[in-house]
């Protein structure tokens, strides 16, 4: 699985919209983009996942460059409850096999 | 819908005693299993994992070992634990037919003193 790389850290004020970078330079064509995030003292939580079409659940929205090498996790309207640990996976889909976390994005969203 | 259990919650034993940590997935049936665990402050490692009844492959050596004697029950194991041992341990579940989502149970926090 390809390797990732987030910002150690964000704020964003509640209500406003978070946008949380991952780059993935060396992502290869088969690999997908996964999002999980973990509050503190919690089991990480599956987000969203996309392979290179934007896409949208009830969380977030995942934005893809064209060239595949990064994408955005926006959070629309950012809550208090919303801090957490952010993590950009990427790996091949329908692969059960292990999830790879790196050291994520802290997001503080403030009041 | 699909839910995982985990148990105890939080667990504080001392230097050299057993352990055993539970985990239960309802709702589907023959799930890839995994056990992760999270030192204070770090990132998550996977220590253990599962695709089936009896099927165990480890990720790192050490003092742990892990079963799974019913489809949808993994169990987390030590002889004799060490301080090294404590952390945040996390069961999680895959369906062998998804898009390679993995769902995480609540934890248990363990604290080895």
């Amino acid at each position: 699985d390809a390797k990732t790389t987030q910002p150690p850290s964000m704020d964003c004020a509640e209500g406003r919209a978070a946008n949380l970078p991952c780059n993935h330079s060396t992502i290869s064509g088969n690999e997908y983009v996964y999002w999980y995030r973990q509050i503190h003292s919690q089991g990480p939580q599956y987000i969203i996942h996309g392979l290179k079409n934007n896409e949208t659940n009830e969380m977030a929205s995942l934005i893809i460059t064209e060239d595949r090498k990064s994408s955005t996790l926006i959070l629309p309207h950012a809550t208090l409850r919303d801090t957490a640990v952010y993590y950009c996976i990427v790996r091949v889909a329908y692969n059960t096999d292990k999830l790879i976390f790196g050291t994520g994005t802290r997001l503080q969203v403030f009041p | 819908s699909q839910t995982i259990h985990q148990w105890p919650a939080t667990l504080v034993q001392p230097v050299g005693s057993p352990l055993s940590l539970e985990c239960t997935v309802e709702g589907t049936s023959n799930p890839n299993l995994y056990w992760y665990r999270q030192a204070a402050g770090r990132g998550l490692q996977l220590l253990f994992y599962s695709v089936g009844i009896g099927q165990i492959s480890s990720e790192v050596p050490q003092n742990l070992s892990a079963s799974r004697p019913q489809d949808r029950q993994f169990i987390l194991s030590s002889k004799k634990l060490l301080l090294s041992d404590s952390g945040f341990y996390l069961c999680a579940w895959a369906s062998t037919s998804g898009r390679g989502e993995q769902f995480f149970g609540p934890g248990t926090r363990l604290t080895v003193l």
